[in-house]
């Protein structure tokens, strides 16, 4: 089944640390990958996304990712985090068709 | 570029009633519209995917009757939640594409946090 996983709920990290958050699709093929943010209580924020190409993929607000797929995976990254950067983090994947399959999240803390 | 904007942001209302919310692609046409449902602390769930100036596709278990769409323009689709009970309060977010097609990525608006008291 075509599915996202994202296998952390939730990732506390202090300012100015780097940040991994972790993405695994389940698919035959390559889906096209993409990262969202949300802040409480709002819409998402398209990150960054991937289709084909080179398999690092840069993004806004200083967010990379790096598309692996010997893993099936999508890991999100970033050298060193604000606090403004805190909020929920989702990995989608659309396997083919218009719609977006997305991960469970991961809420992301960061502490002074 | 690429705002979608979501109105209401928040509205509550007493059970029974119909409550409308728009969404609208602010500086593009926006051949698609998605509306997903979240639940606090959880993943956005499609509910249903309309194409303008067509019927709108719903996904299993999403009940047309009760969640109305209505996507008139390239700019505009609303859902309507009708005789809404405590049950369908939730977060309740669009998003919109420019194009049809699984390589265009969606743009969300704000949500609209629905209560029924």
């Amino acid at each position: 089944a075509q599915s996202v996983t994202q296998p952390d709920i939730h990732i506390t990290v202090s300012e100015g640390a780097s940040l991994e958050l972790r993405c695994n699709y389940s698919y035959g093929a390559t889906p096209y990958l993409f990262w969202y943010v949300q802040s409480p209580g709002q819409g998402l924020q398209l990150l960054l996304k991937y289709f084909s190409g080179d398999t690092l993929v840069q993004g806004i607000k200083g967010f990379e990712a790096e598309f692996k797929r010997s893993q099936s995976s999508f890991n999100l990254r970033k050298p060193s985090v604000h606090w403004s950067d805190a909020a929920e983090y989702f990995c989608a994947a659309n396997f083919g068709n218009e719609k977006l399959t997305f991960g469970t999240g991961t809420r992301l803390t960061i502490i002074p | 570029g690429a705002v979608v904007s979501q109105h209401p942001s928040r509205v509550i209302c007493k059970s029974g009633t119909s409550v409308k919310i728009e969404c609208r692609s602010l500086d593009f046409q926006a051949t698609t519209m998605f509306w997903y449902r979240q639940f606090p602390k959880q993943s956005l769930m499609l509910m249903a995917t309309s194409n303008e100036g067509s019927k709108a596709t719903y996904e299993q278990g999403v009940e047309k009757d009760k969640f109305l769409i209505n996507h008139a323009s390239l700019t505009l689709s609303t859902l309507t939640v009708t005789s809404a009970h405590p049950e369908d309060s939730s977060f309740y977010i669009c998003s919109a594409a420019k194009e049809r097609g699984w390589d265009q990525p969606q743009h969300f608006g704000d949500g609209t946090r629905l209560s029924i008291l």
